[in-house]
């Protein structure tokens, strides 16, 4: 079965300063792997997805993520952060199990704190 | 309208209570999903249907009954519902119910509160 782990429920980072949120995943399948953003009182966004193209995933808002199968890891990355990344992330991979609804198993979710 | 839209945004109500949590997608998608989430709990999948056929069902008390009359439309309809069962129902849509042919789109939930 298919399962995520996000390392650390919160993080801080500094106006400016590299953003880095830890995903790493169980897959008995090559996964598809996606990271979620949600912002307070509102639903939840895409960002970024993995479905087997290029290992290295840009998304939105200048978020980019890197696939790396040997240590089964899918973080997510930007450069310098903005008050406005200040939310909730979200890491999942797809349950490509015998159903193939279409299924995703989420992280418990990393808070990120963006201080000025 | 576009996208995901739920009503209502905010629902508070007694355990004897029965209520309806209503999702509309207007993206032409085919497939529609309930999550369920709790504080400091992973998002939960308690529904999916796909072509409005019932296609999972992740061991939900009966006390949650959803309905798809359309593509389009997807309803939970709650009776004597818990206090555990408070927290944001969220709904999502996809085009077709593989991944392989794209991301789920969310609304913004129902916050639900049981008393």
């Amino acid at each position: 079965a298919q399962s995520v782990t996000q390392l650390g429920s919160h993080v801080s980072v500094s106006e400016g300063a590299l953003v880095l949120l830890r995903c790493n995943y169980s897959s008995s399948v090559p996964p598809y792997l996606f990271w979620y953003v949600q912002y307070p009182n509102q639903g939840l966004q895409l960002l970024l997805k993995y479905t087997s193209a290029a290992t290295l995933v840009k998304g939105i808002n200048g978020f980019e993520a890197e696939f790396k199968k040997s240590e089964t890891s899918f973080h997510l990355t930007k450069p310098s952060a903005h008050m406005s990344d200040a939310a909730e992330y979200f890491c999942a991979v797809s349950d490509r199990g015998s159903s193939n609804t279409g299924k995703l198993i989420f992280g418990q979710g990393t808070t990120l704190q963006v201080k000025p | 309208e576009t996208g995901v839209t739920q009503t209502p945004r905010h629902l508070v109500m007694g355990m004897t209570n029965k209520k309806s949590l209503k999702c509309e997608q207007h993206l032409g998608h085919n497939a529609m999903y309930w999550y369920k989430q709790s504080a400091k709990k992973p998002l939960e999948l308690m529904f999916v249907y796909s072509l409005e056929e019932r296609v999972e069902n992740n061991s939900v008390p009966s006390r949650f009954s959803p309905e798809c009359p359309n593509s389009s439309h997807l309803f939970l309809h709650l009776h004597t519902l818990q206090p555990e069962d408070s927290a944001l129902y969220l709904c999502a849509s996809s085009q077709g119910a593989s991944l392989s042919t794209g991301e789920l789109f969310f609304g913004e939930g129902s916050r639900l509160t049981v008393l």
